[in-house]
């Protein structure tokens, strides 16, 4: 069964301090994805990382796919409270149409 | 272009009860899905549906159908409510070409059984 864990749970930080988010599986994935979800919204994707090693900029967002594609990290600078919300990332079940989702992280960032 | 829409946003139910959540997307997407999320959760397929007339389980299909009648809409039907349905449920649709696809999503249903 493939599974994609996400670490940490929660990070509670400061405006303008640096994080990262993990996403790490035992699987392989063709690609991974990154969704943020704010407080009362459905999920948007934010990313797709298809090629081992891929390192994909969005503003002060920095995405990583790990070189065996079983993990990826989310890198963001200087955080702002916009960037306060749910964090999620998302892999084509193999063989499947379906994608399967990490266990979330949920990020607050305090002016 | 309203995207996934998703009625009704919040219901209270008794145990027992049925209601349908209703979805309906405006993109001519080919696929369509149910998810339920839980608290401090990800999100946990329910149905999904490849196209008109042809659905499929998911992860937690238990307790609910679902049918597609049409490419826009995808009701989500529960039958005989139970506590551990409530969660909030989510709607998503995507259009599966080439390549990985980018999923779609509605507001949300906040669904609380007592």
């Amino acid at each position: 069964t493939q599974l994609l864990e996400q670490s940490p749970q929660f990070l509670s930080i400061q405006e303008g301090e640096n994080l990262t988010v993990y996403c790490n599986s035992s699987s392989v994935f063709s690609s991974l994805q990154w969704y943020r979800q704010e407080p009362g919204e459905g999920p948007v994707l934010l990313v797709t990382v298809v090629t081992g090693g891929e390192v994909k900029k969005l503003k002060r967002l920095t995405f990583q796919f790990g070189d065996a594609r079983k993990d990826s990290s989310l890198h963001i600078t200087a955080a702002q409270p916009g960037d306060t919300g749910l964090y999620l990332c998302a892999g084509p079940v193999r063989s499947t149409d379906k994608l399967i989702f990490g266990t979330g992280t949920r990020l607050q960032v305090f002016p | 272009n309203a995207g996934v829409t998703q009625t009704p946003k919040f219901r209270i139910l008794k145990i027992g009860q049925s209601m349908t959540l209703q979805c309906t997307q405006d993109m001519n997407h080919n696929y369509m899905y149910w998810y339920r999320q839980d608290p401090g959760m990800g999100l946990k397929l329910i149905y999904y549906s490849v196209g008109a007339g042809i659905t499929d389980k998911g992860e937690v299909p238990n307790g609910y159908n679902v049918s597609r009648s049409t490419t826009e809409d995808f009701p989500l039907r529960l039958e005989l409510a139970a506590p551990s349905q409530t969660s909030v449920y989510f709607c998503a649709s995507s259009y599966l070409g080439q390549g990985p696809d980018t999923q779609y999503f509605g507001p949300g249903t906040r669904l609380t059984v007592l």
